[in-house]
Formats: C-alpha cells, sequence, structure tokens
C-alpha cells in the first residue's frame, strides 16, 4: 500500500540558510500534519492543513511556513535557520480531521544545522 | 513486563514474556487514543487505537485499555518479540486539533 513520502530525507544546513520540506500525502487523504521530533523528545505538532487550508496551527515558529498544494502535497519551509531547529520532521496525512481519521507517518527528514 | 503506574522511560523483557506499557494522557475532553510504535530513525507507525466510548479494544497479539476516570491508557503486547522492541507513543486526540504525544517508552526485548 502506498505511504507519505518525505523529501529529502536527510538535509544538512548552515544557520541562517532556508530549507524547503516537502510532503506527499497518502492518496485520497485530504489532511497533512507537521510535527517536528527532536532527539529523545515525542513529536511536537507544527501545522496541518485540510483541503488546502490551514485548519491548526501548533509550536510552529514564525521563521517557518508552510502550505498544501492543489494536489494536496504540503511543503514546510523554515527560514533563518537556528542550531536548535536541528531535528526529525514528519508529515502524517489523514482520509479527513476527523478525531478518529488515523494519521499516517511518513518516514521524515533529517535536518541537521551546523 | 509493565511500566507500572505513571509512565516509565524504558521497559525490558524476555522474548515471549506478555508487555504492558502505561500512560497517562492530559485531556479529558480527548475522545480518540492512540498508540504509535517508532522504530530508530523511522516515523511512529499505527499499532492500534480506541475511542473514548470503548474501555478495551483488541487487536492481533495488542490490546489496549482505557480508563477516563484517572486518564490512563495502556498497551498490552502478547508473547513479546524481538522485533517488537521500538519505541512505543500514547497519543490523545479531541475533534479539530492534532495529536498530542505522550512521552515515549522504550520497549527492549531480549531473547
Amino acid at each position: 500500500a502506498a505511504g507519505v513520502i518525505q523529501s529529502p530525507r536527510h538535509l544538512i544546513k548552515e544557520k541562517r540558510e532556508t530549507a524547503t520540506l516537502k510532503c506527499y500525502p497518502i492518496p485520497r487523504h485530504d489532511t497533512v500534519y507537521w510535527y517536528q521530533q527532536g532527539p529523545g523528545q515525542d513529536p511536537q505538532f507544527l501545522i496541518s492543513f485540510y483541503e488546502k487550508m490551514q485548519s491548526d496551527k501548533g509550536s510552529i515558529p514564525d521563521r517557518f511556513s508552510a502550505q498544501q498544494f492543489s494536489d494536496y502535497h504540503s511543503e514546510l519551509n523554515m527560514s533563518s535557520l537556528e542550531l536548535g531547529d536541528s531535528a526529525l520532521y514528519f508529515c502524517a496525512s489523514s482520509l479527513g480531521p476527523a478525531s478518529t481519521d488515523t494519521q499516517y507517518f511518513g518516514p521524515g527528514t533529517r535536518l541537521t544545522v551546523l | 513486563g509493565e511500566s507500572v503506574g505513571l509512565h516509565l522511560p524504558t521497559l525490558s523483557v524476555q522474548e515471549g514474556d506478555n508487555s504492558i506499557i502505561n500512560c497517562a494522557y492530559s485531556n479529558s475532553a480527548s475522545d480518540y487514543f492512540i498508540w504509535y510504535k517508532q522504530e530508530s530513525g523511522k516515523g511512529p507507525q499505527f499499532i492500534i487505537d480506541i475511542r473514548s466510548n470503548m474501555d478495551k479494544r483488541q487487536g492481533q497479539r495488542v490490546t489496549v485499555l482505557l480508563n477516563k476516570t484517572v486518564k490512563h491508557l495502556s498497551l498490552q503486547i502478547a508473547a513479546t518479540q524481538p522485533g517488537d522492541s521500538a519505541v512505543y507513543f500514547c497519543a490523545e486526540k479531541k475533534a479539530g486539533t492534532a495529536l498530542i504525544f505522550g512521552k515515549g517508552t522504550t520497549l527492549s526485548v531480549s531473547s
């Protein structure tokens, strides 16, 4: 079965650079979530989209922005990168935004900021 | 083996034992609860879920128990195998919001 696809899988950036992470949801899934997971930490919700509109916002820094496109893929744009942004970034997708719509996670993008 | 009561970060069991991982959730308004398994360097993998109007749900070798009175969730894994070694997260959700993850428990299975 098709899963969530994330690219790139690994990314190394310098401080103050920008990065763009991409997420391709499972076919027919219209809801996308972004999470950040620091080393040894639980995933923290950043932002979500339903039908190309932002549906919820978590602890996403103002330096980050995201959007969902007409084909339902999503991109997380990160600017003025800081050392503390080094983390695993996961995208999850679900069939809809309801509580009981299971979120399926992608393999993640490991971002390292030097 | 069991991570008794409130969350313990690690649980070590022997192959073939039953494992119980506990989790305390925070929001009494949450109406949906999920257990995820995360292997090193991979994304969380859905294991089993339960709605707030249930107190028990069984899957293949796994059972989730929900006690809303004390806001407690547990995952039972029967006949634990080395392939079950991973970090296990509970997560809670209510309508219109994203998942809130609990602290993970690292399960180590020795053969």
